[in-house]
C-alpha cells in the first residue's frame, strides 16, 4: 500500500530556517498537503500542491516537490516559537483519501 | 463557520461502557471521515462518508465499533463495549469535493479505565 515516510523530530533555532521533509511511494499521487497540529487540537491544513507542480510559495512557508524522486519539503522561513507544533505530511492518489505521514515534531528554541 | 463541530472534547469511561462521540461538519460539504490517533499508530482512517453513505469502513478496528450518518449534519461513531486500548484522540473531518484538503475537528480524547 500507499507509504509516506517523516523524521519524528526537528529542532531548531528562533530566526532560522527549518525543512521539514517527507518521501511517499504512491506515484499517482495528485495532490501534496502539510497540515499543522498545535497540542490538543486537530490538524490545521497549512497548504498544498499539486503533483505537475515543483514549487508553492506561500508567505514565510515553501513547498518544493520532487516528483522523480518522490520527496516533498515545507521550508519555514525565520521560525517563530509559535511554529512548534507537528506537521503531516499527506498525499492523495486515485482514490483522493489522503494518507498520513506520522508527522514531524518541530521544537523552536531561543 | 464555526468549522467542524466534536463532543465532547473529552471523555472518561469504564471498560466495558458504551461510548457515543459526535461530529456536526461544515455546512456544504459531502464528505466525512473519522480518524483515530495514537502514539503508537499515528492517525488512522476508520470510516469515511460521501453524501451519508458509508463508503469505506475498513479501518474500523472491530465489531465494536460502528458509526452513522442519519443526515448530511450529523454523524456518530459509537464504541461498545469500550475497552482500554480504545483510548486515543478521535477526530472527525469533513471536506468539499475531492480536491482540497479536510477540515478536521478539535477531536474527542477517550480515556477507558
Amino acid at each position: 500500500g500507499e507509504d509516506v515516510e517523516q523524521s519524528l523530530f526537528l529542532s531548531v533555532r528562533e530566526g532560522d530556517s527549518s525543512v521539514i521533509n517527507c518521501t511517499y511511494t504512491d506515484s499517482s499521487s495528485t495532490y501534496l498537503y502539510w497540515y499543522k497540529q498545535e497540542p490538543g487540537a486537530g490538524l490545521q491544513l497549512l497548504t498544498y500542491i499539486f503533483s505537475n507542480m515543483d514549487m508553492k510559495q506561500d508567505q514565510r512557508l515553501t513547498v518544493l516537490l520532487n516528483k522523480k524522486d518522490k520527496h516533498l519539503s515545507l521550508r519555514i522561513a525565520d521560525t517563530q516559537t509559535g511554529d512548534s507544533a507537528i506537521y503531516f505530511c499527506a498525499e492523495t492518489g486515485g482514490s483522493y483519501i489522503p494518507t498520513f505521514g506520522r508527522g514531524t515534531s518541530l521544537i523552536v528554541h531561543p | 463557520d464555526a468549522g467542524v463541530i466534536q463532543s465532547p472534547r473529552h471523555e472518561v469511561t469504564e471498560m466495558g461502557q458504551e461510548v457515543t462521540l459526535r461530529c456536526k461538519p461544515i455546512s456544504g460539504h459531502n464528505s466525512l471521515f473519522w480518524y483515530r490517533q495514537t502514539m503508537m499508530r499515528g492517525l488512522e482512517l476508520l470510516i469515511y462518508f460521501n453524501n451519508n453513505v458509508p463508503i469505506d469502513d475498513s479501518g474500523m478496528p472491530e465489531d465494536r465499533f460502528s458509526a452513522k450518518m442519519p443526515n448530511a449534519s450529523f454523524s456518530t461513531l459509537k464504541i461498545q463495549p469500550s475497552e482500554p486500548r480504545d483510548s486515543a484522540v478521535y477526530f472527525c473531518a469533513s471536506k468539499e469535493g475531492r480536491d482540497y484538503g479536510y477540515t478536521f475537528g478539535s477531536g474527542t480524547r477517550l480515556t477507558v479505565v
